[in-house]
């Protein structure tokens, strides 16, 4: 069965300082993958999606991710946090279903 | 474009009271549909999922139900809420891709 893990429940960094967000995935062939984020009180919105070809995906607000076939890793990473970034962050895996696996979410604390 | 509609945005009901949630999207036809939950602190989960009108997946063994009466409208109900029920409920769509995009959510107290 599919599978996503956010080792991360929490991290806090300082604002400027760059980041890197984990998330493991069980699949046994290519799957979908997806980082969301969610502000608190607020829906998910979709930060990036990696399909197929180039393992390096860029998304919305400076967020990018790459593909790891071999550690089955989809880690999500940004160069320089800004306090807007914090948030929660929830990593989703789809496989020829009409369904998403979500990992629990990480939550992301920026300090000034 | 495609946007996602959810309403009421907060409700606070009494246990043993009924709930309708709504869920209308726009903009594309013949979406994907599915309710989710989270509770306090935790993750998401998939209580119901739909891919054509009358066409209801349930995920969860609970006492809440799902109805799917247009092609782009979602009703989440329960006969008699629970104060287990709490929580913020998100609606989300999906096309022929396996992204899905979500609603702002409604956040239900049960009192």
């Amino acid at each position: 069965a599919q599978s996503v893990t956010q080792p991360d429940i929490h991290i806090t960094v300082s604002e400027g300082a760059s980041l890197e967000l984990r998330c493991n995935y069980s699949y046994g062939a290519t799957p979908y993958l997806f980082w969301y984020v969610q502000s608190p009180g607020q829906g998910l919105q979709l930060l990036l999606k990696y399909f197929s070809g180039d393992t390096l995906v860029q998304g919305i607000k400076g967020f990018e991710a790459e593909f790891k076939r071999s550690q089955s890793s989809f880690n999500l990473r940004k160069p320089s946090v800004h306090w807007s970034d914090a948030a929660e962050y929830f990593c989703a895996v789809g496989a020829n279903t009409d369904k998403l696996i979500f990992g629990t979410g990480t939550r992301l604390q920026v300090f000034p | 474009s495609q946007t996602i509609h959810q309403w009421p945005a907060t409700l606070v009901q009494p246990v043993g009271s009924p709930l309708s949630l709504e869920c209308t999207v726009e903009g594309t036809s013949n979406p994907n549909l599915y309710w989710y939950r989270q509770a306090a602190g935790r993750g998401l989960q998939l209580l119901f999922y739909s891919v054509g009108i009358g066409q209801i997946s349930s995920e969860v063994p609970q006492n809440l139900s799902a109805s799917r009466p247009q092609d782009r409208q979602f009703i989440l109900s329960s006969k008699k809420l629970l104060l287990s029920d709490s929580g913020f409920y998100l609606c989300a769509w999906s096309g022929r891709g396996y992204e899905q995009y979500f609603g702002p959510g409604t956040r239900l107290t049960v009192t």
